[in-house]
């Protein structure tokens, strides 16, 4: 069964920093090409950002470029999201998801605030 | 960025009851490759968004034949020939054909 398991969601301040994991399993992980979606509260969904199956392309929406940093550790079957200068529009419930959106965690809550 | 249409924004059905939704898309999502990357999901109340058609028309594993998709180019159509009532949430279309990726805005289904 493919599972995909957000941690590390939490409160924090504007300007601060938080990190992202999703554990994978179920599938080989190094195969997909992996990505972040997030869903403010009562809003749409969101694309974040998108990994390479590799490690080696990374592409993300313009609004978070140059603060968020996705990486993943095909060893570890593990993705990350690296979200520093937080703002208060980045809260949402941030997903991890395969590329093509056939598998998507559980979500994982970040409030951005003082 | 591509912008996706989706009407109406609610919908409202009996048990039984075929609906369809509309995704309109404000450019072509045929890709040079030849295939359309156009997928829909589903997010039922308090969980996380499911496949249920890709590529326009091919249903995802395990998703029952009450749904299926058309359209090409820019119109796209999710129909539901007999609604249950575990069909209710709130229905997505997205496109992956052009950088960045984008979602329309919802359809919610509620059940009379």
């Amino acid at each position: 069964e493919v599972q995909l398991v957000e941690s590390g969601g939490g409160l924090v301040q504007p300007g601060r920093s938080l990190s992202l994991s999703c554990a994978a399993s179920g599938f080989t992980f190094s195969d997909y090409n992996m990505a972040w979606v997030r869903q403010a509260p009562k809003k749409g969904l969101e694309w974040v950002a998108t990994i390479s199956y590799d490690g080696t392309n990374t592409y993300y929406r313009d609004s978070v470029k140059g603060r968020f940093t996705i990486s993943r550790d095909n060893a570890k079957s593990t993705l990350y999201l690296q979200m520093d200068s937080l703002r208060s529009e980045d809260t949402a419930t941030y997903y991890c998801a395969r590329h093509v959106m056939d598998a998507w965690g559980q979500g994982a809550s970040v409030t951005v605030s003082s | 960025d591509v912008v996706l249409t989706q009407t109406p924004p609610t919908l409202s059905a009996t048990i039984g009851q075929s609906v369809s939704i509309s995704c309109r898309s404000s450019q072509s999502l045929l890709d040079s490759d030849g295939d359309t990357y156009l997928n829909w999901l589903l997010q039922r109340p308090g969980q996380s968004p499911q496949l249920l058609i890709y590529s326009v028309s091919n249903l995802e594993s395990g998703v029952p034949n009450r749904f299926s998709g058309s359209g090409s180019e820019t119109d796209f159509t999710l129909k539901i020939s007999g609604v249950e009532a575990e069909d209710l949430g709130v229905y997505y279309c997205m496109q992956a054909t052009h950088a960045p990726l984008t979602f329309g805005s919802g359809t919610k289904l509620e059940i009379k």
